[in-house]
């Protein structure tokens, strides 16, 4: 087990909504990241979070945003959907650098 | 900026061949390595990793990889190949400094034929 929930798994949006995907990482990992995968692009890193604060953020535009919670669940916000949005979503734990990241199974957003 | 290139986009073997993915990366400070896995319909499993030590790391499921630091590349190795290795695998680099921490390969998509 990965130890991470994602939810929903799927999502269909429409074109300029706003969607709220959520992560939460097992107890005692604080460190909670973001990647967007698509066929294109691949995985790109969105944002990291550690203790409530964003520590890394990637090459998104401000409509991609995060949260994090006391209790290390994340959210993380895309505002004025595009249809190039969709994609898989994932969200991964870790403790230390040097211990890697473990993943969810992701959201899945469609954007129509 | 870091980049981490992948070369094989798509490798089918047959089943008991010798595998070996290739992963170059470009970064000039310390760098953590990892593999991941992402088997069909399944979330990115972490093969095996490197930070510092054994250049020659061992993960699990039979695989492991070579760190070359003149290379610049970590390549995965698996000697015999099996029909359930079918997967695509990523290879990544995380910095502890930087402004993007973490890079992916785009992958390589991995068919075993039985």
């Amino acid at each position: 087990k990965a130890g991470v929930t994602q939810t929903p798994r799927y999502l269909i949006k429409t074109r300029g909504q706003q969607v709220t995907l959520s992560c939460s990482p097992i107890s005692g990992h604080r460190s909670v990241s973001w990647y967007q995968q698509t066929p294109g692009q691949g995985l790109q890193f969105l944002f990291e979070y550690f203790s409530e604060t964003q520590r890394n953020k990637g090459n998104f535009p401000g409509r991609f945003s995060g949260r994090q919670f006391s209790n290390s669940r994340s959210e993380m916000n895309v505002s004025t959907l595009e249809l190039g949005d969709s994609a898989l979503y994932l969200c991964a734990r870790s403790l230390t650098d040097c211990e890697g990241a473990f993943f969810g199974q992701g959201t899945r957003l469609t954007v129509v | 900026a870091q980049s981490v290139s992948q070369h094989n986009h798509h490798v089918i073997l047959s089943e008991a061949a010798s595998l070996e993915l290739g992963c170059n990366y470009s970064y000039g400070g310390t760098v953590n390595l990892f593999w991941y896995v992402q088997y069909p319909g399944q979330h990115l499993q972490l093969l095996l990793k490197y930070f510092s030590g054994d250049p020659l790391v061992k993960g699990i499921k039979g695989f492991e990889a070579e760190f070359i630091k003149s290379k610049f590349s970590f390549n995965l190795r698996k000697p015999s190949v099996q029909w359930s290795d079918t997967a695509e695998y990523f290879c990544a680099v995380w910095n502890s400094g930087g402004y993007q921490k973490v890079t992916f390969g785009t992958g390589t998509k991995l068919q075993v034929i039985p």
